[in-house]
C-alpha cells in the first residue's frame, strides 16, 4: 500500500525559504520507473505542477519556478524534500506530493496535502 | 495560465451524459498520453483515467471514460450521479516544457 504525507511549516513570511518534506511508504525511490512529484493548488484555483525527481536522481522543474525550486531525495529515509526560495503571498497554496510512475506519466498516489500560508 | 484548456464549468441532471473537453497542442496532448484527475471537495486529487482511456482500478465506475484525438482529449461521464460533483483536471507531459502540465480544471455540477 502506497502512502505519502507532506509536512512543513503552515506559515512562512515573505522572502523566506519554504522547506517541505514528503514521507512515503509502500515503494522505493530506487526502483526503476518510480518518481515523486510536487503539485500545488492556491485556494480556489487550479493544480500547478512544480517538480519531479526520478529513481535515478534526474530532476525536472516547472520552467516558471525553476530558479526558486530544489528537489532532493533521501532513499534511505524514504523522503523527498522540496525547497522554494523567496516566498511571496501568491505562493499561498496547498502543496501535494505524489508517487509518479514514469511509464504512464501519472501521479497515481497522492498525499493529503499541506496548506502553506505566506504572510507577514 | 494553464497550458491545457478546459471549460471552467459543466453541468447536467442525474442520468445525463456529460463531456468535459481538454485542449492542448502538439507538444503535450498530441505527443503524449492524457490523464484525468478527480478532486472531490476538500480532498486531494485522485487519478481516474490514464493513458487516454484506461480506468484507474477501483477509482471510478465504468460510467467514466476518456478519449483523445489529435491535440484534444475528453472525459465523458454517463448516467450522471450526484456524487460525481467534483473538479476534474486533465494532465499530460509536455515535451517542449519538459514537464507536466495541467488543465485549469472543470467544476462539474449535478443539477
Amino acid at each position: 500500500q502506497i502512502t505519502l504525507k507532506e509536512s512543513g511549516p503552515t506559515l512562512v513570511k515573505p522572502t523566506q525559504t519554504l522547506t517541505l518534506t514528503c514521507a512515503f511508504s509502500g515503494f522505493s525511490l530506487s526502483s526503476s520507473g518510480v518518481g515523486v512529484g510536487w503539485v500545488r493548488q492556491p485556494p480556489g484555483k487550479a493544480l500547478e505542477w512544480l517538480a519531479l525527481i526520478y529513481w535515478d536522481d534526474d530532476k525536472r522543474y516547472s520552467p516558471s519556478l525553476k530558479s526558486r525550486l530544489t528537489i532532493t531525495k533521501d532513499t534511505s529515509k524514504n523522503e523527498v524534500v522540496l525547497t522554494m526560495t523567496n516566498m511571496d503571498p501568491v505562493d499561498t497554496a496547498t502543496y501535494y506530493c505524489a508517487h509518479y510512475y514514469f511509464g504512464w506519466g501519472i501521479l497515481d498516489y497522492w498525499g493529503q496535502g499541506t496548506l502553506v500560508t505566506v504572510s507577514s | 495560465q494553464p497550458v491545457l484548456t478546459q471549460p471552467p464549468s459543466a453541468s447536467g441532471t442525474p442520468g445525463q451524459r456529460v463531456t468535459i473537453s481538454c485542449s492542448g497542442s502538439r507538444s503535450n496532448i498530441e505527443a503524449n498520453t492524457v490523464n484525468w484527475y478527480q478532486q472531490l471537495p476538500g480532498t486531494a486529487p485522485r487519478l481516474i483515467i490514464y493513458n487516454n482511456n484506461q480506468q484507474w482500478p477501483s477509482a471510478v465506475p465504468d460510467r467514466f471514460s476518456g478519449s483523445k484525438s489529435g491535440t484534444s482529449a475528453s472525459l465523458a461521464i454517463d448516467g450522471l450521479q450526484s456524487d460525481d460533483e467534483a473538479d476534474y483536471y486533465c494532465a499530460a507531459w509536455d515535451d517542449s516544457l519538459n514537464g507536466l502540465v495541467f488543465g485549469g480544471g472543470t467544476k462539474l455540477t449535478v443539477l
